[in-house]
């Protein structure tokens, strides 16, 4: 059974950036893909970005191009996603989402995130 | 990448049916039998309860259906129960790698 643990929880300044970390466990690290989807207080789940970990190559949603990254590490089978600019409308909680047949199969927990003066 | 239409709430009375739609284009849901449902509990992560148009997760009850027809998909819940109420997305593969989530329906056992 494939489990993905992220990190906890976050508080963060307008402009500045914020890192969530997505670890897997229970299954072949990098043989599916992370999605990156996020939900802000009470509204639906929006995607962001994917990444194949074995290749390494992200492709991200047009809304978030310039301003996030993903990424991957195979040695720590975790992977990572970065936000910068952050406002206000990023305050969310963002989930990470293990895909298999361009489905979202399996979920993390959520990383709640606020961005706040 | 605009996301898929749902609408915004849903009802039945319990042992009832009920039906939700997800609209989207001839680019994503009209394109591609990549159509998934996720079923969501306050304050806990989605849960897949129906992958590539109609197939059901192991473990998935067989009151939970899906179906498409041209760039509609739905969802069908039979035999509402208690826990059954909960929100409701849909997704599509939009093609080049890009997927997008449906706007979301809540719905409520009465």
């Amino acid at each position: 059974q494939v489990h993905l643990v992220q990190s906890g929880a976050e508080v963060k300044k307008p402009g500045s950036s914020v890192r969530v970390s997505c670890r897997t466990s229970g299954g072949a690290f990098g043989t599916y893909p992370i999605s990156w989807v996020r939900q802000a207080p009470g509204q639906g789940l929006e995607w962001m970005a994917w990444i194949i970990p074995t290749l390494g190559i992200p492709t991200y949603a047009q809304k978030f191009q310039g301003r996030i990254t993903v990424s991957a590490d195979k040695s720590t089978s975790t992977t990572y996603m970065e936000l910068n600019s952050l406002t206000s409308d990023d305050t969310a909680v963002f989930y990470c989402a293990g895909m298999v047949n361009r489905d979202f199969e399996f979920w993390g927990q959520g990383t709640p995130v606020t961005v706040s003066s | 990448q605009s996301a898929l239409t749902q609408s915004p709430t849903a009802s039945g009375s319990p042992g009832q049916s009920v039906t939700l739609s997800c609209t989207g284009t001839s680019s994503d849901v009209g394109a591609y039998n990549y159509v998934s449902w996720y079923q969501q509990h306050p304050g806990k992560a989605p849960k897949l309860i129906i992958y590539e148009v109609n197939k059901r997760p192991s473990g998935v009850p067989d009151r939970f259906s899906g179906s498409k027809s041209g760039t509609t998909a739905s969802l069908t819940v039979s035999g509402l129960q208690a826990e059954d109420e909960a929100d409701y997305y849909c997704s599509s593969y939009a093609g080049s790698n890009n997927f997008v989530f449906g706007t979301g329906t809540k719905v409520t056992v009465l």
